[in-house]
């Protein structure tokens, strides 16, 4: 299957701090990327959808001021956490589809954010 | 929007035992349905996936069975090992650019 790659794996920052968080397809276009939250043992949420070259779409509840979502090639997505708090500490996951995947959506492996 | 439920919560069976997981689903636009492996601190990994226009695939040890009147889909995992243990999850989603929902999770423990 297609790969994704999400940068970093983990990261540790101070509350306060803002943490940027890529993700790349790396063998297709990802023509829309989707932002996902998975705190202790519960599921996947949906965070925001991206398209390239256009303003992500965020879920309710979500901030947009806060998590700050750029989509600005066919390969790469990052979601910045700006003025990261404790409760902000969380398994971040980005997945991707592309023109040719019908249905299909491929994830990266995930960046868990521990803010201090 | 899209609801998608997943039952049990929790299962543990015995290796060499079959695992059943069933989810059900409510946006009737909905026409692709995939499997997610995840295992602690990594990313969901695709197991399976069915269609609307199919009612069943197989996979080796992994069927998936979908009921597109009920709306519900299952996994059957056969044969079941010590390495089968993770979080499994159902997802649901319509054609274009929509996201996946995904069900709450079930925990597989296979006893050796």
């Amino acid at each position: 299957g297609a790969v994704v790659s999400q940068h970093p794996s983990w990261v540790i920052c101070k509350s306060g701090t803002s943490v940027k968080i890529e993700c790349r397809s790396l063998d297709f276009q990802a023509t829309t990327m989707f932002w996902y939250r998975q705190f202790p043992k519960q599921s996947l949420m949906l965070m925001a959808t991206s398209n390239e070259g256009s303003k992500a779409t965020y879920e309710q509840g979500v901030e947009k001021d806060k998590f700050l979502i750029n989509h600005a090639s066919l390969t790469l997505s990052t979601l910045t956490v700006t003025s990261a708090h404790p409760e902000d500490s969380s398994f971040y996951i980005c997945s991707a589809a592309g023109r040719t995947h019908t249905g299909e959506l491929f994830f990266g492996e995930g960046s868990r954010l521990t803010v201090l | 929007g899209e609801n998608v439920e997943q039952h049990p919560s929790t299962l543990s069976v015995q290796e060499g035992d079959s695992a059943v997981i069933k989810c059900t689903y409510s946006d009737s636009a909905s026409n692709y349905f995939p499997w997610y492996k995840q295992e602690l601190g990594k990313g969901p990994q695709l197991i399976i996936d069915i269609r609307s226009n199919v009612g069943e695939k197989k996979d080796q040890r992994i069927a998936v069975t979908l009921n597109k009147t009920a709306k519900h889909f299952s996994l059957h995992i056969t044969e079941t090992q010590p390495e089968d243990s993770a979080v499994y999850f159902c997802a649901a989603r319509a054609s274009g650019n929509t996201p996946l929902v995904f069900g709450k999770g079930t925990r597989l423990s296979v006893i050796a």
